[in-house]
Parts: C-alpha cells; sequence; structure tokens
C-alpha cells in the first residue's frame, strides 16, 4: 500500500493570507486527487491530477504534481474563511490499493 | 436524491446491539466503499465492493459485516460493537476499481456512538 504524507498536518491562519499545502510519496502516484472535508460531511472532490509536472487551477486554488509524480501541492491565494476544513490526497495506487493521507486541517480566522 | 445517499445521519447504539447503516449511490458506479475516519487519524479504507463483489477486506474485525445486493446499495451490519469503534463511517462510490485510482464520490456519513 502506498503511503501518502500530509504537511502540515494543522495550519491555522488569517483570512487574506496564502497557504501551501502538500502530498507526498517515495513511490510514483499513478494520479492524484485533493479532496477537502467539512467538519461532519464526507469528502468533496476538488481535483485529480495525472500527468508529471500538471498545474490545474479552480478559482483560488493551484494544485502541482510533480514531475517525478511522487509530490503534490496545493495552494491558496487570499484564503477565506469558506476554505477551511480537512484536506485530504489520495492516491489509487496500483492494483487498487487505496490511500488516503492524514489530511491538513485547514483554520481559516476572519 | 443524486449522489451518495447514507442512513442514518447520527447512530447511538449499545454495545450488545445490533444495527446496519445503509449508503445508497445514484451516479451508476459499478464500485462501493466503507471508511471507518476516527479523531486524529486518517481515513481507513474497510471494504471495497466491485460489481456487487467483495474485492477488498482490510483485516476488519468480525463484528462489521458488509453486504451489497446491488451495485447501487451497500450496508454496513453491526454488531457487538466496541466503544473503540465509536467514528463517523463514510460510503464512497466510483465508475469501477483499478490501477490508477477512480475519482471517489462520498456520502455525508454515519456518526456512530457505542455507549
Amino acid at each position: 500500500t502506498q503511503l501518502l504524507e500530509q504537511s502540515p498536518q494543522f495550519l491555522s491562519i488569517q483570512e487574506g493570507e496564502n497557504l501551501t499545502v502538500y502530498c507526498n510519496s517515495s513511490s510514483v502516484f499513478s494520479s492524484l486527487q485533493w479532496y477537502r472535508q467539512e467538519p461532519g460531511e464526507g469528502p468533496v472532490l476538488l481535483v485529480t491530477v495525472v500527468t508529471g509536472g500538471e498545474v490545474k487551477k479552480l478559482k483560488r486554488l493551484t494544485f502541482q504534481f510533480g514531475d517525478a509524480r511522487k509530490d503534490s501541492s496545493l495552494h491558496i491565494t487570499a484564503a477565506q474563511p469558506g476554505d477551511t476544513g480537512l484536506y485530504l490526497c489520495y492516491s489509487g495506487g496500483s492494483n487498487y490499493k487505496l490511500t488516503f493521507g492524514k489530511g491538513t486541517l485547514l483554520t481559516v480566522n476572519p | 436524491e443524486t449522489g451518495v445517499t447514507q442512513t442514518p445521519r447520527h447512530l447511538v447504539m449499545g454495545m450488545t446491539n445490533k444495527k446496519s447503516l445503509k449508503c445508497e449511490q445514484h451516479l451508476g458506479h459499478n464500485a462501493m466503499y466503507w471508511y471507518k475516519q476516527s479523531a486524529k487519524k486518517p481515513l481507513e479504507l474497510m471494504f471495497v465492493y466491485s460489481l456487487e463483489e467483495r474485492v477488498e477486506n482490510n483485516s476488519v474485525p468480525s463484528r462489521f459485516s458488509p453486504e451489497c445486493p446491488n451495485s447501487s446499495h451497500l450496508f454496513l451490519h453491526l454488531h457487538t460493537l466496541q466503544p473503540e469503534d465509536s467514528a463517523l463511517y463514510l460510503c464512497a462510490s466510483s465508475q469501477d476499481i483499478g490501477t490508477g485510482g477512480y475519482e471517489q464520490y462520498f456520502g455525508p456519513g454515519t456518526r456512530l456512538t457505542v455507549t
């Protein structure tokens, strides 16, 4: 099973600040997905990245997939309180060995 | 109803009770999953079904018994649980399973408390 390391584990920032969270593995990702989970709810898919070096933007969120496909980052510009939640990365790996990282718990204070 | 639904949303049960969690997906997907999410732990995959056949059982205690009668429905039967089984139980579905991973769509979860 592929292990995913996410950092930081906790992040508390003020509204308007920028931030980056990371997802890393010692193995190559075949693809990687980012999810956001709000308290008491299930995770919601944000994006899927597949190609090494790929960059995807979703409004104020920028997702990057490392060239070697072993790491990924999520950058949020001008964070808002609505961005608060648990950010999870997920990789299907091979032979459907499914792995989620522990997540980064983000709090954006007004 | 759209997406993935779960019932009940909240459940309190004693250690000697028997209860069931229900999940239904309205997405036409072939694969369904049960996850356990406890405080300070990552999402733990419990079971995976593909076309109603169980393809993954991650060393889950026998007091958890899954059932997948068709590709749209998934149940988790609970009996003689322990307090440490208290957690958020999430159901998810995906188009298929296989190398590379498929995007998963989650239900809102059932918050289970074992007293």
